[in-house]
This record gives structure tokens, C-alpha cells and sequence, in this order.
């Protein structure tokens, strides 16, 4: 198993420029979300998806998208990139089961905004 | 309101010496404590959780809903223990939702 994989690892951006973190698991995890990581924040939620089809807003979305159409995939989309958005971003996957809330994170994606 | 505090950014101990990492939590239910530790350059990774009770890399992290908090600690630190943590709560609807403290750099000296 790949476990969580992430691309690109790193991307610099010019501001207002669009891109699509990709983000991959094959453990057939339904709980699946992205975080983003920054000095003295720690890690915040964008946004999270509970199964396919079904994705929910956390505490940081704004300026991102995401959507889940299948089990696997579930890429953060920046539609006009800001100089705020510089960050490092994680996916991270979990069973969703009771009682199994690890959750399995990828190695990151680095991403400079201009 | 969820919220998890990491007081200290860096705790800087000798090789040998006991480390306490601490973490305090705010949650009004009945929340899942983990602790995440991420070595240079790999990934983030589950070191323990308090619902397993159990000893990982000889840290050991007891919750006490008195104190709402989860410390992480170990007797004899070691200089592979060097790395970032991060206390993390699980809780409410969606139990796989993390929220993170801000981390602790736990750097061991030779």
C-alpha cells in the first residue's frame, strides 16, 4: 500500500494564478481532509469529506475548493492564489470507524504564493 | 469551542533527562486526546492516543479530565526523540475531525 500520497511536493505560484493539490489514498478510507500547516498555528481543517460525494467546510476554507468523486482521490483546488495561502498543505485519510479516528497523513505539499 | 494549547514552542532537554510535553484542551463532551509526532523530514504520524492507555517510544500520555490535560512525557529522553509534536482532540458529529495545538519542538542535546 502507498498509504497517502500527495502532488506536487512543491509549487510556487504567481498571485491570482489557479491550481489543484492532488491528493490519493488506497486504504479505502471514507474520512479524508486537508490541513494546512503554518508556524506557531500548528494544523488547520480547509475542509473534510466523510464519504464520497459528501464534503464539508472546516476552519480555514475560504479561497479553497474541494470535491470527493470517488473513495480514492480528494484535491484541494486554490482558484486565485494569495500570498496568505503560502503554506504547507497535508491530505490525511481515516477509517471513520468508532473507535479508529488515526489518522494516516501524506507527506506534504510546499506552496509559495508570489 | 474546541481549542487545544501547547504552551511551549520549544523545549530544549539533555539526553537522559526527563520531558514533559503539555497539553491543554477545551471541549464541553467527552473528546478523543492523540498526540502526533513529526521527525525531520518524514510525515506526520500517530505516536499515541489516550484511549490505547499504551506506551510508544516510551512516552507515555494520561488524560485528566480535571485538569483537561493530556501531557505527554517520558523518563529518559533520547536524542531521536527530537522532532515537532502536536497535541490533537477529536470530538463532536464528525469524530474524525483534528483539531491541533500549535506544536512543540522538543530538541534533545548530546
Amino acid at each position: 500500500n502507498a498509504g497517502v500520497t500527495q502532488t506536487p511536493k512543491f509549487q510556487v505560484l504567481k498571485t491570482g494564478q489557479s491550481m489543484t493539490l492532488q491528493c490519493a489514498q488506497d486504504m479505502n478510507h471514507e474520512y479524508m481532509s486537508w490541513y494546512r500547516q503554518d508556524p506557531g498555528m500548528g494544523l488547520r481543517l480547509i475542509h473534510y469529506s466523510v464519504g464520497a460525494g459528501i464534503t464539508d467546510q472546516g476552519e480555514v476554507p475560504n479561497g479553497y475548493n474541494v470535491s470527493r468523486s470517488t473513495t480514492e482521490d480528494f484535491p484541494l483546488r486554490l482558484l486565485s492564489a494569495a500570498p496568505s495561502q503560502t503554506s504547507v498543505y497535508f491530505c490525511a485519510s481515516s477509517s471513520g470507524q468508532a473507535g479508529s479516528n488515526e489518522q494516516f497523513f501524506g507527506p506534504g505539499t510546499r506552496l509559495t504564493v508570489l | 469551542a474546541q481549542r487545544v494549547t501547547q504552551p511551549e514552542k520549544l523545549l530544549s532537554v539533555f539526553k537522559g533527562a526527563p520531558v514533559e510535553l503539555k497539553c491543554n484542551y477545551s471541549y464541553s463532551g467527552s473528546p478523543e486526546l492523540f498526540w502526533y509526532v513529526q521527525y525531520s523530514r518524514q510525515r506526520l504520524q500517530l505516536l499515541l492516543r489516550h484511549i490505547s492507555r499504551e506506551s510508544i517510544k516510551g512516552f507515555t500520555a494520561d488524560l485528566n479530565k480535571g485538569e483537561t490535560s493530556f501531557h505527554l512525557k517520558k523518563p529518559f529522553a533520547q536524542e531521536e526523540d527530537s522532532a515537532m509534536y502536536y497535541c490533537a482532540l477529536s470530538g463532536g458529529l464528525h469524530g474524525n475531525k483534528l483539531v491541533f495545538g500549535a506544536g512543540t519542538i522538543l530538541r534533545v542535546k548530546s
